[in-house]
Order: structure tokens, then sequence, then C-alpha cells
């Protein structure tokens, strides 16, 4: 059974890096059938697509957030993990680690963590 | 940029039928697009229910089917029930690994 656990600090200062790990168990996130993504929702609005990667270490970013996001895997630990960096308030959101299989949409989702952006 | 379309709100009488939709600002939805859809209930995560146009995810009922209509994916709930009454959520993918959102829409059932 597939368990994702996002982990990291609820409070994020304007301007620094947003550090985020999703841990998996029950499955291995070195299997070549899964993609694993972040994904936000600004608290009250809708979803956005954030990030994806694949064990091997590739890659898919947002257009919008590219230069600001960084997504990485550790296979060893089985965790990927995100970095946000030059937060304002517009990236307060809960945040969600996800799996999907290969052109699928069939996301799979962690319980969220709700990250705010604040001084 | 391309920006995925649903109606903000819809209502249904209980026992009714209901179509969402998920457009895109240009251009149709077809089955490359993998349309899928999510339901969310306040404070809790997004749950898949349809993927790749019309497949259900387990232990979705049969009331939920998808489909493409016209120029838009659709997710049609027959004999609504009350408990159906949440946020729902489309999803299309664009190629080259990007997907993107619809606005989604707040069904009420009264």
């Amino acid at each position: 059974q597939l368990q994702l656990q996002e982990s990291g600090p609820g409070l994020v200062k304007p301007s620094e890096t947003l550090s985020l790990t999703c841990i998996v168990s029950g499955v291995s996130i070195s299997s070549g059938d899964y993609y694993w993504d972040w994904i936000r929702q600004p608290p009250g609005k809708g979803l956005e697509w954030i990030a994806t990667i694949y064990y091997s270490g590739s890659t898919w970013y947002n257009p919008s957030l590219k230069s600001r996001v960084t997504i990485s895997v550790d296979t060893s630990k089985s965790q990927f993990s995100l970095r946000l960096s030059s937060v304002t308030a517009a990236d307060t959101a809960v945040y969600y680690c996800a799996r999907h299989t290969a052109d699928r949409g069939d996301f799979d989702w962690g319980q969220g963590t709700l990250v705010t952006v604040s001084s | 940029q391309t920006v995925v379309t649903q109606e903000p709100s819809f209502s249904v009488s209980p026992g009714g039928t209901v179509t969402l939709t998920c457009g895109l600002s240009s251009g149709s939805v077809s089955n490359s697009y993998c349309p899928s859809w999510y339901q969310q209930t306040p404070g809790q995560a997004p749950r898949t229910f349809i993927y790749n146009t019309n497949i259900r995810s387990s232990g979705v009922p049969d009331r939920f089917s998808g489909s493409i209509l016209g120029n838009k994916a659709a997710l049609t709930i027959t004999g609504a029930q009350a408990d159906d009454e949440s946020d729902y959520y489309c999803v299309l993918y664009m190629g080259s690994g990007l997907w993107v959102f619809g606005g989604g829409t707040k069904l009420t059932v009264l």
C-alpha cells in the first residue's frame, strides 16, 4: 500500500527557500512504472502542478515556476524533495507530493502540508 | 499560456444528472490530453476519480463516468447523491511532461 508523507517547515520567511521532502513507503521509488510529483494548492484556490521527477533523475517543471524550483530524488532513502527559492506570500499553499503512472492522470496523493510564507 | 477551463460552480438535485466540463482556452480536448478528474472534500487531499478520459479509479461508484463531449472532457454524475457535494478538478496533459489543472468546479447537491 503506497504511502506518501510530506515533511518540512510550516513557516518560511519571504525571500528564503522553501524545502520539502516526501517519504515514499509501500512501493519502490525506483520502480520504472511511476513518476513522482509536487502539486500545490493556495488556501481557497485551485491545484497547481509544480514539477515531476523520475527515479533516474529526469525532471519536468511548470514553466511559470521553473526558474525558482528544483526537484530531486534520493532512491537510497526512498524520498524525493522540492526546493522553491525566493518565496513570497503568493507561495503560501498546501503542498502535496504525489505519484502517477506514465501517460496517466492517476495521481495518488499525500495528505499535504501547509507552508506559510510570512515574516 | 494554455488555460484549462471549468465551470466555477454547478448545482444538481438529489437523484439528478449533472455534467461538468473541462476545456481549453484555445483548441479542443481529446484523449491525447489524458483528461482526468479529482474529487476534493474540505480539508482533504484530492482523490482521483477518473483518469485518461473514462477509466474509473478503484472504489469509485459507477454513477461517475468520463467522456469527451464536443471539444471538452466531461465528468457525468448520474443519480447524484448528497455526498457527491465536493470540489471537482480536472487536469490535462500538455505533453513534454507538463500537466495543467483546471480551476475546479464546486458542486452543490440540493
